[in-house]
């Protein structure tokens, strides 16, 4: 079993709605989480960073952490096309480092 | 501001041919590494550097070796390529190396596409 699991999709919706992404994981050791966007033919960059439990919020997109359940999501606010691309979740603390979900594709249909 | 920045960007070789993959990064970063992209298998971690002249290796190491001779450059080498090494390769950087309550995030580049027939 991956530490870090996440649906591969594809997920579809329709431009302005509301996306959630989610990752669940299983090492208790993991304290920080983050979640990187990767557009075809390029590299990941990041795009949140969090390290407690909670929201954590940047513009449209928000991060949440529960780590009493260890499912991390984030969430899209007036989704545009331009949000399509791969999104990564990966997290870290453990003796291996940074332990990275095999990544959601998300596409948003004008 | 280049960030990292990986050379060459695709590569058709044949099998048992070698060649080195570059990447450099600007951004004064202590650690260093090298993933592998597969289609269904994510991000896997084939070699990190955490300060410059040391390297270790990660999950998928065997049939690549690496070099840290300056802080700013990882080289990642294919001693006799494999069909088995097709995929897309990133470089990424981080100021603190990547464990225990260090959480440096990882930067990025672009990728090299290598094809191996």
């Amino acid at each position: 079993q991956k530490e870090v699991e996440q649906d591969p999709g594809p997920l579809s919706v329709p431009e302005g709605a509301i996306v959630s992404l989610n990752c669940t994981y299983s090492n208790s050791a993991f304290q920080y989480f983050m979640w990187y966007r990767q557009y075809s033919r390029k590299g990941p960059e990041l795009l949140m960073y969090t390290y407690s439990s909670g929201n954590k919020e940047d513009g449209r997109f928000t991060a949440q952490v529960d780590k009493s359940s260890k499912y991390i999501s984030l969430f899209i606010r007036d989704s545009q096309p331009s949000d399509s691309a791969t999104y990564l979740c990966a997290s870290g603390g453990g003796a291996d480092g940074l332990t990275f979900g095999k990544g959601t594709h998300l596409i948003i249909q004008p | 501001n280049a960030g990292v920045t990986q050379t060459p960007k695709f590569q058709v070789l044949k099998t048992g041919q070698s060649m080195t993959l570059q990447c450099a990064q600007d951004m004064n970063h202590n650690s260093m590494y090298w993933y592998r992209q597969d289609p269904g298998m994510g991000l896997r971690l084939i070699y990190y550097s955490a300060s410059e002249g040391t390297t270790d290796k990660g999950e998928v190491p065997d049939g690549y070796n690496v070099s840290r001779l300056k802080k700013q450059n990882f080289l990642l080498g294919l001693e006799s390529a494999a069909p088995s090494q097709t995929s897309v390769y990133f470089c990424a950087s981080s100021y603190l190396r990547q464990t225990g309550g260090n959480n440096s995030p990882l930067h990025f580049g672009n990728g090299t596409r290598l094809t191996v027939t």
